[in-house]
């Protein structure tokens, strides 16, 4: 079984900086990798999959890279609406999530 | 859009029995594998059970294996998933998901609470 681990647990950044999240595979999954971001009180929503391929509606900056068994998440300019948990997937297993809260 | 529409979660004692429902709208529901996450409260997500879009092929976690059972009925565009044996450690939101490799849609959820 992959196990997927990211980091930082949470992640505290002031509106308008730069978020970058981590997702570490316990073996290659070459891209195959999604990121959700859930608000409190709501359902997931798919951001990226494949790594780096974003999701219908998803605005540009929130990009996704990596391949292999590291991924990074990275959110350009931090908007309020962006404050929430985000979490990585490969097929079955997910990660156990980072907050991203105000600072 | 499409829609996903869970019902049927609630309290229940340990031991007890529960059936999830979620009606499906706005796709092709028969061409799309399907797909139930779980998450205990303040917790991550846990994949439980996953159908293929025939329903000829079910998927499930270790922690449900042989208490729990997922079934789609493809004329009512409903996705299904029989809870038996329930315990308090299956206490979680349930949500249901289109996809398997990558879950593009999500349904609300519903709470199912295993408590005596």
């Amino acid at each position: 079984e992959i196990v997927m681990t990211q980091s930082p647990a949470t992640l505290s950044v002031s509106p308008g900086e730069r978020a970058t999240l981590s997702c570490r595979a316990s073996q290659s999954i070459n891209s195959n990798l999604a990121w959700y971001q859930q608000k409190p009180g709501q359902a997931p929503r798919l951001l990226i999959y494949g790594a780096s391929t974003r999701a219908t509606g998803i605005p540009a900056r929130f990009s996704g890279s990596g391949s292999g068994t590291e991924f990074t998440l990275t959110i350009s300019s931090l908007q309020s609406e962006d404050f929430a948990v985000y979490y990585c997937q490969h097929f079955r297993s997910f990660g156990q999530g980072t907050k991203v809260e105000i600072k | 859009e499409v829609q996903l529409l869970e019902s049927g979660g609630g309290l229940v004692q340990p031991g007890g029995s529960l059936r999830l429902s979620c009606a499906a709208s706005e796709f092709t529901f028969d061409n799309y594998v399907m797909s139930w996450v779980r998450q205990a409260p303040g917790k991550g997500l846990e994949w439980v059970s996953t159908i293929s879009g025939s329903g000829s092929g079910t998927y499930y976690a270790d922690s449900v294996k042989g208490r729990f059972t997922i079934s789609r009925d493809n004329s009512k565009n409903t996705l299904y998933m029989q809870m038996n044996s329930l315990r308090a450690e299956d206490t979680a939101v349930y949500y249901c998901a289109r996809g398997d490799y990558t879950f593009d849609w999500w349904g609300q959820g519903t709470l199912v609470a295993v408590s005596s």
